[in-house]
């Protein structure tokens, strides 16, 4: 089946910082890329949805200075939580899929902890 | 109101025991429906689409009803392995999906 990998899978880092994380999708081609988030006890919330070499659209509420997101690749897409605050930990998912085809495949997910 | 909505739970049944969850969606365009589960620190896994005219696999049944915008997933004959939480999805014509805040389940031996 389609695999998507995330890195890296824990940080901490010290409020101030800039933190990257990577999606890739393994063995297929993602033409879109999904970023979630999930706060303790809550359910996965869409903060954008980037298609490879445009622009991503992100959800109303998210800052999109705050969260870039870029999908240069087939098979890769970063999010970048800038300037990242302990408001920012939380537990960031992506999701692929390919072109033509409806099913998103989740990666294992990066759990974020700002101090 | 949230677009998908769950009881959160936690159902707490023992072993061998049927549970069924509920979800509820506000969007009549919503175009296709999931379930997923959801274990501890780790991302979710899709369980079973959803149809009306009722899917099947094994031990879970899954049953949606558009006119009532409702959808259940019974379990049956509950395993301790089933211990984590389900998450009810919708999926738009943008293919987007929004998940439910998810029903937690503990089962007990």
């Amino acid at each position: 089946g389609a695999v998507v990998s995330q890195h890296p899978s824990w940080v901490i880092c010290k409020s101030g910082t800039s933190v990257k994380i990577e999606c890739r999708s393994l063995d297929f081609q993602a033409t879109t890329m999904f970023w979630y988030r999930q706060f303790p006890k809550q359910s996965l919330m869409l903060m954008a949805t980037s298609n490879e070499g445009s622009k991503a659209t992100y959800e109303q509420g998210v800052e999109k200075d705050k969260f870039l997101i870029n999908h240069a690749s087939l098979t890769l897409s970063t999010l970048t939580v800038t300037s990242a605050h302990p408001e920012d930990s939380s537990f960031y998912i992506c999701s692929a899929k390919g072109q033509g085809v409806e099913t998103q495949y989740f990666g294992p997910g990066t759990r974020l902890l700002v101090l | 109101r949230k677009e998908v909505e769950q009881d959160p739970g936690p159902f707490n049944v023992p072993e061998g025991a049927t549970v069924a969850f509920n979800c509820t969606y506000s969007n009549s365009a919503s175009q296709s429906f999931f379930w997923y589960r959801q274990d501890c620190r780790k991302e979710p896994k899709l369980l079973m689409s959803v149809y009306s005219s009722g899917n099947e696999d094994g031990r879970f049944t899954a049953q949606l009803n558009r006119a009532s915008q409702y959808i259940s997933l019974l379990i049956r004959d509950s395993k301790l392995s089933d211990s984590a939480t389900y998450l009810c999805v919708a999926r738009n014509a943008g293919n987007m999906l929004t998940f439910g805040g998810g029903t937690r389940l503990m089962v007990k031996p």
